[in-house]
């Protein structure tokens, strides 16, 4: 089944604590990017990857970081997070192009 | 700079109403736009895009260049369709989406 994942599904941490959400897909898409939304702010995006060894920021990619060694993988790593991190966040991959994005089930973020 | 306005925050209508949800873009290139729908506890899924001009679950948007402009309407609302709508625009051909705030709809029978 073609699927996004996103694990965990829920993390509460605490302030400063360093943490990695992860994200697979096996579509074998390029585009790979993360999101989190926040009630009135819709979705924004963070970082988002053309490839392989490709990334860029987002609108906001402040207090994040993302790495792409692999096609499949996207993990999305807080080196030291904050209660302004709490948030839902996706994951989403797509073909090059203007194709339909795919997104993962969201992890639900909460930094105390 | 590239824009998505959704101006309705909650839209609550009545089940056999009509119901359209209000997008509007900013871009000078040419734009591709897309709706994407969120039902409760689930996750964000493509509902409709403007280039394959088709209704999907009884919706329907027309992009208009003119006003840019690509509202969401569908003649009578189901409680089915109770969720959060986001408009999304595609800017690039990496695939780059930028999204609305997005608009609750709740349909009450």
């Amino acid at each position: 089944e073609a699927q996004v994942t996103q694990n965990p599904r829920y993390l509460i941490t605490v302030t400063g604590k360093k943490l990695t959400v992860t994200c697979s897909q096996n579509m074998n898409h390029e585009y790979m990017s993360w999101y989190r939304q926040d009630p009135g702010l819709g979705l924004r995006q963070i970082y988002y990857s053309m490839n392989v060894e490709v990334t860029d920021k987002g609108d906001v990619p402040e207090g994040y970081k993302v790495s792409r060694k692999e096609k499949r993988n996207f993990p999305l790593i807080l080196e030291s997070p904050s209660p302004n991190q709490t948030s839902l966040y996706f994951c989403a991959s797509r073909r090059t192009g203007n194709s339909e994005q795919y997104f993962g089930p969201g992890t639900r973020l909460t930094v105390t | 700079a590239q824009r998505v306005t959704q101006p309705e925050k909650l839209l609550s209508v009545f089940k056999g109403a009509p119901v359209e949800l209000k997008c509007n873009y900013s871009y000078s290139g040419s734009p591709e736009l897309f709706w994407y729908v969120q039902y409760s506890r689930q996750r964000l899924q493509l509902l409709l895009r403007h280039i394959s001009r088709e209704s999907i679950k009884g919706f329907t948007a027309d992009l208009n260049k003119g006003e840019t402009s690509f509202h969401l309407k569908k003649p009578f609302a189901q409680e089915e369709d109770s969720a959060m709508y986001y408009c999304a625009l595609g800017t690039d051909s990496w695939g780059k989406l930028q999204f609305g705030a997005g608009t609750q709809v709740v349909v009450t029978p």
